[in-house]
């Protein structure tokens, strides 16, 4: 089945532990990005990537990193959570840049206490 | 700035009845207007996207219209169903060197009442 898979799917963490949160596509994507989504602001995009080894900021990339070392994944890295990156976090993919369909998956929920 | 927002955010409807869900925009140089559905619990869903050099698109029971002398765009469901209770967003998709970047708006809740 073609799908975006999110690992954890719920997570709570205390302040200043790393984490990952790792995103994985089967459908050859070129494009992925993660989104973070909050009450009353939607969906923002943290990160994104257009191809493998090429990957740049959205427009809330403050206390994250990614990369993008195989096509197929995209992990989210945390060095250092604080409780404002508690959030419900999206992993996406679409088959090209610019495409207008992405791709989601089921969402992480991060509770950072 | 660039932003895409919401008239309601939420919008109550019975089943069967019409509903139309809508959208303005700033940013005039966006190329695309897309629309997704989001599930509770789910990630969003691609459901129909409008070219900015048209004025309306139709799929199956959905209809996007865009206006873009008052940047407004909006979604109607026909014949709304049980299924169709979602959170609903608007993205606008940028021109040129930005076409890769989507910006979504805040979303509108819709109920759908049995």
């Amino acid at each position: 089945e073609a799908q975006v898979t999110q690992n954890p799917r719920y997570l709570i963490t205390v302040t200043g532990k790393k984490l990952t949160v790792t995103c994985s596509q089967n459908m050859n994507h070129e494009y992925m990005s993660w989104y973070r989504q909050d009450p009353g602001l939607g969906l923002r995009q943290i990160y994104y990537s257009m191809n493998v080894e090429v990957t740049d900021k959205g427009d809330v990339p403050e206390g994250y990193k990614v990369s993008r070392k195989e096509k197929r994944n995209f992990p989210l890295i945390l060095e250092s959570p604080s409780p404002n990156q508690t959030s419900l976090y999206f992993c996406a993919s679409s088959l090209q840049v610019g495409s207008n369909e992405q791709f989601f998956g089921p969402g992480t929920r991060l509770t950072v206490l | 700035g660039e932003s895409v927002g919401l008239h309601l955010p939420t919008l109550s409807v019975q089943e069967g009845d019409n509903s139309i869900i809508n959208c303005a925009y700033s940013n005039s140089a966006s190329d695309y207007f897309i629309w997704y559905k989001q599930e509770s619990g789910k990630g969003p869903q691609f459901i129909i996207d409008i070219r900015s050099n048209m004025d309306k698109r139709q799929g199956q029971r959905v209809t996007v219209l865009l206006n873009k002398t008052v940047k407004h765009l909006s979604l109607q469901i026909a014949a709304t169903q049980p299924g169709d209770s979602a959170v609903y967003f608007c993205a606008e998709k940028g021109s040129g060197g930005s076409n890769y970047k989507l910006t979504f708006g805040k979303g509108t809740l819709l109920t759908v009442n049995p």
